[in-house]
């Protein structure tokens, strides 16, 4: 069974400073991987994906994440954090080939807070 | 265009009765699939629905129902409510209902918070 493991719960970063957060997968074959972003009270946004045309992928915002398959991992990063950034990250795995999980497995999230 | 909208927004419900949740997706999009998200157990796939047909399901006891209609709206119903149950339920609609699509994304609404006291 596929599952994603999100190191930190919580994570707290100087404005300005860069921000890492970490993400790892399991899965017996490449899935496709997603950063999502909820600010309090709202839905998830979509930060950016992962789907094997590219392991360097840049989202919105200024993220970008990659895929090291060595390492089953997906580390999101931003060079410089803002305090719009203060917000919940979420990664999640899909499987890419058909059959009956087509849903998105999710982390348990990260709190990132950035210090003025 | 306008993004996925869920009706109503919070909702306060006693233990015993039943709720039912609403969902407009994406103009265009055919995919609609449910989440409960709590504190505790985080982000949890509750069911899909392309095309009027629930095409997969997470595991949640039968209480936990959906359907879909023609115009791919959708609606969750939750019946003999358990405090368990209060959490933020959010809808996401996708354009391709088809696995393996890398344009696969799920667009998310803001969610609909249900209390159950």
């Amino acid at each position: 069974a596929q599952s994603v493991t999100q190191l930190g719960s919580h994570v707290s970063v100087s404005e300005g400073a860069l921000v890492l957060l970490r993400c790892n997968y399991s899965s017996s074959v490449p899935p496709y991987l997603f950063w999502y972003v909820q600010y309090p009270n709202q839905g998830l946004q979509l930060l950016l994906k992962y789907t094997s045309a590219a392991t360097l992928v840049k989202g919105i915002n200024g993220f970008e994440a990659e895929f090291k398959k060595s390492e089953t991992s997906f580390h999101l990063t931003k060079p410089s954090a803002h305090m719009s950034d203060a917000a919940e990250y979420f990664c999640a795995v899909r499987m890419n080939y058909g059959g009956s999980q087509g849903n998105l497995i999710f982390g348990k999230g990260t709190k990132l807070s950035v210090k003025p | 265009k306008a993004g996925v909208t869920q009706t109503p927004r919070y909702l306060i419900k006693t233990r015993g009765q039943q709720v039912t949740l609403s969902c407009s997706p994406i103009s265009g999009h055919r995919s609609v699939s449910w989440y409960q998200q709590t504190p505790g157990q985080g982000l949890q796939f509750l069911f899909e629905y392309f095309s009027e047909t629930q095409r997969n399901k997470g595991n949640f006891p039968g209480r936990f129902s959906g359907r879909q209609f023609s115009n791919s709206r959708s609606e969750m119903n939750v019946s003999t409510l358990e405090l368990g149950d209060s959490a933020l339920y959010l809808c996401a609609s996708s354009l391709w209902g088809r696995w393996g699509d890398p344009s696969y994304e799920q667009y998310f609404g803001p969610g609909t918070r249900l209390t159950v006291t």
